[in-house]
């Protein structure tokens, strides 16, 4: 089976832009979830989608935003970018919600200038 | 609240020497327990988890509910396990904790 996919791998944005994340699962898998990793902080949860739904959604601002399609593929938006959005997102899926394994994407590394 | 703890940033130790990276975690139920890893330039892929019992690349890991800790552990290292070790539990319908990590060193 192919592993989760992560597209683009890289972006390059300035403040105040917005910024679209995409992010396929592995095949059967309908559980998506999305993770800010920075040096400092870690991985931080963003939000979770199931079937289309949003199951969970971390501490983040407003700013941050996403979506899950039939085919279970995944959107992360960032609207109005800060510097200290700078991080690599990433994208883990599972077959189902709860206690299943996440599979991680190799991540989107994002820099804002 | 739940927590994982990580409390080493940095690990170095020499190749051949024993590895024990620390996790402890804060759950009031029965908690899931993973440890993942991340190489240079690779996607972050899971290790082993507490309910499998198994061994990957020598490394093993036990829950200890009454320390509450699941620590990481091979009794000698190689260079090639250098790499970002993250502990994780999973508490069921809410998302995946993490700890800050860990980054272990292993020096020829």
């Amino acid at each position: 089976k192919a592993g989760v996919t992560q597209t683009p791998r890289y972006l390059i944005k300035t403040r105040g832009q917005q910024v679209t994340l995409s992010c396929s699962p592995i095949s059967g898998h309908r559980s998506v979830s999305w993770y800010q990793q920075t040096p400092g902080q870690g991985l931080q949860f963003l939000f979770e989608y199931f079937s289309e739904t949003q199951r969970n959604k971390g501490n983040f601002p407003g700013r941050f935003s996403g979506r899950q399609f039939s085919n279970s593929r995944s959107e992360m938006n960032v609207s109005t970018l800060e510097l200290g959005d700078s991080a690599l997102y990433l994208c883990a899926s599972s077959f189902q919600s709860g206690r299943d394994t996440q599979y991680f994407g190799p991540g989107t590394r994002l820099t804002v200038l | 609240a739940q927590r994982v703890t990580q409390p080493e940033k940095l690990l170095s130790v020499f190749k051949g020497a024993p590895v024990e990276l620390k996790c402890n975690y804060s759950y009031s139920g029965s908690p899931e327990l993973f440890w993942y890893v991340q190489y240079s330039r690779q996607r972050l892929q899971l290790l082993l988890r507490h309910i499998s019992r198994e061994s990957i690349k020598g490394f093993t890991a036990d829950l200890n509910k009454g320390e509450t800790s699941f620590h990481l552990k091979k009794p000698f290292a190689q260079e090639e396990d250098s790499a970002m070790y993250y502990c994780a539990l999973n508490p069921g319908n809410t998302p995946l904790v993490f700890g800050k990590g860990t980054r272990l060193s292993v020096i020829a």
